[in-house]
């Protein structure tokens, strides 16, 4: 069966701080891989997605980035954190056999102070 | 650019009563999705929606689509306690040109009291 893996699980970061959340995916290949942000009181926000190794499209202007170096990896980055970055950080797959329902991770809880 | 809203935003009720969640898109879709948010725990996937006049039920929760409409709904029957949450719904814009991921509403924050 297939899970995810993210972490870490709480972070709490100065800003200007250089940031890495890490995602895995495991009893799949190719996945459709996806970055979400949850800010307090608000929805989900899609951040980036990928649909293969090295190919990233990124649907907000933001200091964050995202690399995708393995099949089953997916990375979000930020070389100087701001306090807007706060929020819940989500990664997502998906396989498309069912539209794109999107199977989360647990997530990544990040105040930047 | 594709936008999803839910109403209410916030809902109280009480235990053994029946509501509706509302979810409105603005562009067509056949494909709408529902999740369930516990406080600081991630997203569980509770329907999947694929066409119109999809329903799906299960157990106290039954969701449906009019995609003629751009609408869906999630009918809580007879509610209790363990149902209390965050509901979102979601719409893939999917036109052919890829997994470009889902478009989220802000979620109904539902809180079922005793």
């Amino acid at each position: 069966s297939q899970t995810i893996h993210q972490w870490p699980a709480t972070l709490v970061q100065p800003v200007g701080s250089p940031l890495s959340l890490e995602c895995t995916v495991e009893g799949t290949s190719n996945p459709n891989l996806y970055w979400y942000r949850q800010a307090a009181g608000r929805g989900l926000q899609l951040l980036f997605y990928s649909v293969g190794i090295g190919q990233i499209s990124s649907e907000v202007p933001q200091n964050l980035s995202a690399s995708r170096p393995q099949d089953r990896q997916f990375i979000l980055s930020s070389k100087k954190l701001l306090l807007s970055d706060s929020g819940f950080y989500l990664c997502a797959w998906s396989v498309g056999h069912e539209g794109e329902k999107l199977f989360f991770g647990s997530g990544t809880q990040l105040s930047v102070l | 650019e594709l936008k999803v809203e839910q109403n209410p935003l916030f809902l109280s009720m009480q235990e053994g009563k029946n509501y509706t969640i509302y979810c409105n898109y603005s562009t067509t879709s056949d494909r709408l999705y529902w999740y369930r948010q516990d406080p600081g725990k991630s997203l569980e996937s509770l329907f999947v929606l694929l066409s119109n006049g999809a329903v799906k039920q299960e157990g106290r929760l039954m969701a449906s689509l009019d995609t003629k409409a751009r609408l869906s709904t999630l009918h809580i029957t007879a509610a209790v306690h363990d149902l209390s949450a965050t509901y979102f719904c979601a719409v893939d814009g999917y036109s052919g040109g890829g997994a470009d991921g889902l478009t989220f509403g802000k979620g109904t924050h539902l809180i079922i009291q005793p």
